[in-house]
């Protein structure tokens, strides 16, 4: 099992500000990963798949980068809804696994 | 446009089952294969399994083999998710998401809560 740990566990920032959010895999998954979004009581959202994708009708704030085993997910100005918990999550094995998250909180 | 609608909350007993439904519209239901992911209150995202509805081929995580059951009705573009043996540490809100063209969740359903307890 591919095992990905996300960092930090916390990021506090304020709007406007860059965020940039790691995810690590446990062996080379090539570029197969994804970002999600998930806000409270809501389902996530898909923003970037095959590590640098945008997914339809994400803004382009949101850009990722990455490949084998270090992955990056940077928004380069922080909105007022881009506050959430974020997850990374690969396809480039079974079983498909997903980090623990970051949460991005007002500062 | 796609939608994953679930079924409603459910309050079970422990050793109990649930079987969980997702129906799907907005597109060509057999085209695509079915994901279930679980959440437990305040935790992470956690991968059940997948169904291929196509032909009902299933792959689970190893942690559920044995309990959980993965169908599709194809005349109602409905998928199933039913766990059996239920304990405390199952409740959680389950979702059901689409495996989109490019291979990731691209479309999720509203999540449905299952409680299990005494």
């Amino acid at each position: 099992e591919i095992l990905l740990t996300q960092s930090p566990a916390t990021l506090s920032l304020s709007p406007g500000e860059r965020a940039t959010l790691s995810c690590r895999a446990s062996q080379t998954i090539s570029r197969y990963l994804a970002w999600y979004q998930q806000k409270p009581g809501q389902a996530p959202r898909l923003l970037i798949y095959d590590a640098s994708n945008r997914a339809t009708g994400i803004p382009a704030r949101f850009s990722g980068s990455g490949s084998g085993t270090d992955f990056t997910l940077t928004i380069s100005s922080l909105e007022p809804e881009d506050f959430a918990v974020y997850y990374c999550q690969q396809r480039g094995n079974w079983p498909r696994t997903f980090g623990p998250g970051t949460k991005v909180e007002i500062k | 446009q796609v939608q994953l609608v679930q079924s409603g909350a459910e309050v079970k007993k422990p050793g109990a089952s649930v079987k969980v439904s997702c129906r799907a519209s907005g597109y060509t239901f057999t085209t695509h294969y079915m994901h279930w992911v679980r959440q437990a209150p305040g935790q992470g995202l956690e991968w059940m399994g997948i169904i291929f509805p196509s032909g009902g081929t299933t792959r689970y995580e190893q942690k559920f083999q044995g309990r959980v059951n993965m169908t599709r009705d194809t005349s109602t573009s409905t998928v199933f998710m039913e766990l059996s043996s239920l304990r405390s540490d199952d409740t959680a809100v389950y979702y059901c998401a689409r495996d989109g063209t490019v291979g990731y969740f691209d479309n999720w359903g509203q999540g449905t809560l299952v409680t299990v307890s005494s």
